[in-house]
């Protein structure tokens, strides 16, 4: 089973700064195939980067995915209120497609 | 719009059984795979279990590979989860996820049921 580790667990930043989110692996992921997703309170997953670094429907360009074989990065350029959530990445290259513990980005 | 609505969760017995259903509707479900991710109170999301498009492949999360059974109906557009023998630490919140494209990873999300385990 792949795990995946989450950096930091928690990240205060005001808006307008810029997040980094890490996601590492205990072994490489097949074919990139991370995937991040944002959860805020009482809602469900929403899904914002797959393979990696290509941005699902919708989702704004201030997100960005980055990395390849063990070591993932999600950037956030400049935080809006609305980004400030729990981020969880996701392989699912091998099964089981496991998840990360997640990082929760909270305001300064 | 892709709707995705979970049923089945509720206050059930240490030792008892289950099974959730999730119904599937606004697109061409059989096309997609499916998947049971499950998030604990307070807790991170936990991938439970995935199934292909027709049914063929099915896949579960190795602590509780023996426990869960996953099975679709493509003619009724639902997803289920077989569970059993369940203890406190199966308490969670239980979402059905569609596949994005042919892969695991999940584009679109239902709003969850949730089980609890409790005597």
């Amino acid at each position: 089973e792949i795990v995946l580790t989450q950096s930091p667990g928690t990240l205060s930043l005001s808006p307008g700064e810029r997040a980094t989110l890490s996601c590492r692996a205990s072994q490489s992921v097949s074919n990139d195939y991370l995937a991040w997703y944002q959860q805020k309170p009482g809602q469900a997953p929403r899904f914002l980067i797959f393979g990696a670094s290509s941005r699902a429907a919708g989702i704004p360009d201030r997100f960005s995915g980055s990395g390849s074989g063990t070591d993932f990065t999600l950037t956030i350029s400049r935080l809006e209120p609305e980004d400030f959530a729990v981020y969880f990445c996701q392989q699912y290259g091998r099964s089981p497609y496991t998840f990360g513990q997640g990082t929760k980005l909270e305001i300064k | 719009e892709v709707q995705l609505v979970e049923s089945g969760g509720g206050l059930v017995k240490p030792g008892e059984s289950l099974r959730l259903s999730c119904a599937a509707s606004g697109f061409t479900f059989s096309s997609y795979t499916m998947s049971w991710v499950r998030q604990a109170p307070g807790k991170g999301l936990e991938w439970v279990s995935a199934i292909s498009g027709d049914g063929v492949y099915r896949h579960y999360a190795d602590s509780l590979k023996g426990r869960v059974t996953i099975s679709r109906d493509n003619a009724r557009n639902s997803l289920y989860l077989q569970m059993s023998s369940l203890g406190a630490e199966d308490t969670a919140v239980y979402y059905c996820a569609r596949g994005f494209l042919t892969g695991y990873c999940s584009d679109n999300w239902g709003q969850g049921t949730l089980v609890t385990v409790s005597s």
